[in-house]
């Protein structure tokens, strides 16, 4: 099985900053990681696909980058709805994990 | 558009069994490959299974081989995710998902809360 790791596991910002969440792979691979967003209560939403392509509806202030067996997700200037838990997943090989998320605070 | 309508929340008995619908609108089911995923109180998604097109078949993991199963009804567009042999750490909440590009999940269920427990 492919491991997921997240980091960090938790972070506090502020809104306005840039905030960077790494997922790395047990396995390298290019383009099947996704990466999602969960609020408390709710299902998760997909923010990024194919580790950098934006899902539609999605703000352009989140991006996606990486290869290999490091990948990022990138929010350029948060805004106060963008404050969750974040996942990553590959799609490479199954069974297709997630990592164990990240939470973004206040 | 694909909206995906889980069932209500069931209480289960430890050995018993727990049957799980996701109702597809929008598109039918069979132009979809749907997917469930588990989330344990306050813990991570957890992938349990679905359909692999490549394979065109369900898969399963590993840890739920044996006590899943991931069926489908094409007429209602109704898929369903049924666990058997309960134990008290199946309680989570189980949701349903459809597959998009690159195998990821664009469109999810509400979630179902099944809770497990004597």
């Amino acid at each position: 099985d492919i491991q997921m790791t997240q980091s960090p596991s938790s972070v506090s910002a502020a809104v306005g900053e840039r905030i960077t969440i790494t997922c790395r792979t047990s396995q390298a691979f290019s383009t099947y990681l996704n990466w999602y967003q969960q609020k408390p209560g709710k299902a998760p939403k997909l923010l990024i696909y194919a580790t950098s392509s934006l899902q539609s509806g999605v703000p352009s202030r989140f991006s996606g980058s990486g290869s290999g067996t490091d990948f990022t997700l990138t929010i350029s200037s948060l805004q106060p709805e963008d404050f969750a838990t974040y996942y990553c997943q590959q799609s490479y090989s199954a069974p297709y994990t997630f990592g164990q998320g990240t939470r973004l605070e206040i | 558009q694909v909206h995906l309508v889980q069932s209500g929340a069931e209480v289960k008995k430890p050995g018993a069994s727990v049957k799980v619908s996701c109702k597809v609108s929008g598109f039918t089911l069979t132009e979809l490959a749907m997917h469930w995923v588990r989330q344990a109180p306050g813990k991570g998604l957890e992938w349990m299974g679905g359909f692999d097109p490549e394979d065109k078949g369900v898969i399963y993991a590993q840890k739920f081989q044996g006590r899943v199963t991931m069926t489908e009804d094409t007429f209602t567009d109704t898929a369903y995710m049924e666990l058997n042999s309960l134990r008290s750490d199946d309680t989570a909440v189980y949701y349903c998902a459809a597959e998009g590009s690159s195998g990821s999940y664009y469109s999810w269920g509400q979630g179902t809360r099944v809770t497990v427990s004597s």
